[in-house]
């Protein structure tokens, strides 16, 4: 069966800090990997997927970043932390041999608080 | 443009009451996808249920049932004998499957508390 983790699970940052949370997925290969964040009190928000190594596309321009440096590794990083990237990140993943309309799955999240 | 609308912000019931969560949706594609899924305190997204756009037969899965209705864009919800640990937030999804479309639209989710 497949598993997907992240972490860290909390993380707690000063302003302008730098910021790089992971996600890995087990059990399948070539999967579509995504980045979405949810704001306290709000819905969740794609910012970034991948439908291979390399290959990121980002929905919202911001000052984060994504990388993809193995077919199931999905890394999420910013160089300077603002408060407004306070949130819970959450990685998902779904079958590319499916194209864009399988089911995805959800990791466990990151909770990050910007101080 | 694609939108799911969950009016209900928040609803409480009494544990073994029925509830029903509202979904309704948006979308100019022919071919789509709905979702639900549970987010309970931890955080982490639970997937309950896909449906295509081509199959509205209701589903019933144990206490949870859901009701498709193209006619009225609406994906519902129902939770019967509530229990305890039904208490999360549930959000309904769209996914169209226009080229290049990867994204998730998600409702703003209903918090459900089941009261014991």
């Amino acid at each position: 069966s497949q598993t997907i983790h992240q972490w860290p699970a909390t993380l707690v940052q000063p302003v302008g800090s730098p910021l790089s949370l992971e996600c890995t997925v087990e059990g399948t290969s070539n999967p579509n990997l995504y980045w979405y964040r949810q704001a306290a009190g709000r819905g969740l928000q794609l910012l970034f997927y991948s439908v291979g190594i390399g290959q990121i596309s980002s929905e919202v321009p911001q000052n984060l970043s994504a990388s993809r440096p193995q077919d199931r590794q999905f890394i999420l990083s910013s160089k300077k932390l603002l408060l407004s990237d306070s949130g819970f990140y959450l990685c998902a993943w779904s079958v590319r041999a499916s194209g864009n309309t399988d089911t995805q799955y959800f990791g466990p999240g990151t909770r990050l608080t910007v101080l | 443009a694609q939108k799911v609308t969950q009016a209900q912000t928040e609803i409480s019931v009494v544990e073994k009451e029925d509830v029903t969560l509202d979904c309704v949706y948006e979308t100019r594609d022919t071919t789509y996808y709905l979702f639900w899924y549970k987010q309970p305190p931890s955080g982490e997204l639970v997937f309950l249920i896909r449906r295509n756009s081509f199959d509205e037969q209701n589903e019933i899965s144990g206490r949870y049932s859901w009701n498709f209705q193209k006619s009225t864009s609406s994906f519902n919800f129902t939770i019967t004998a509530s229990q305890v640990v039904d208490s999360a937030v549930y959000f309904c999804a769209l996914l169209t499957s226009g080229a290049g479309s990867y994204q998730l639209t998600f409702g703003k989710g209903t918090k459900l508390s089941v009261i014991p």
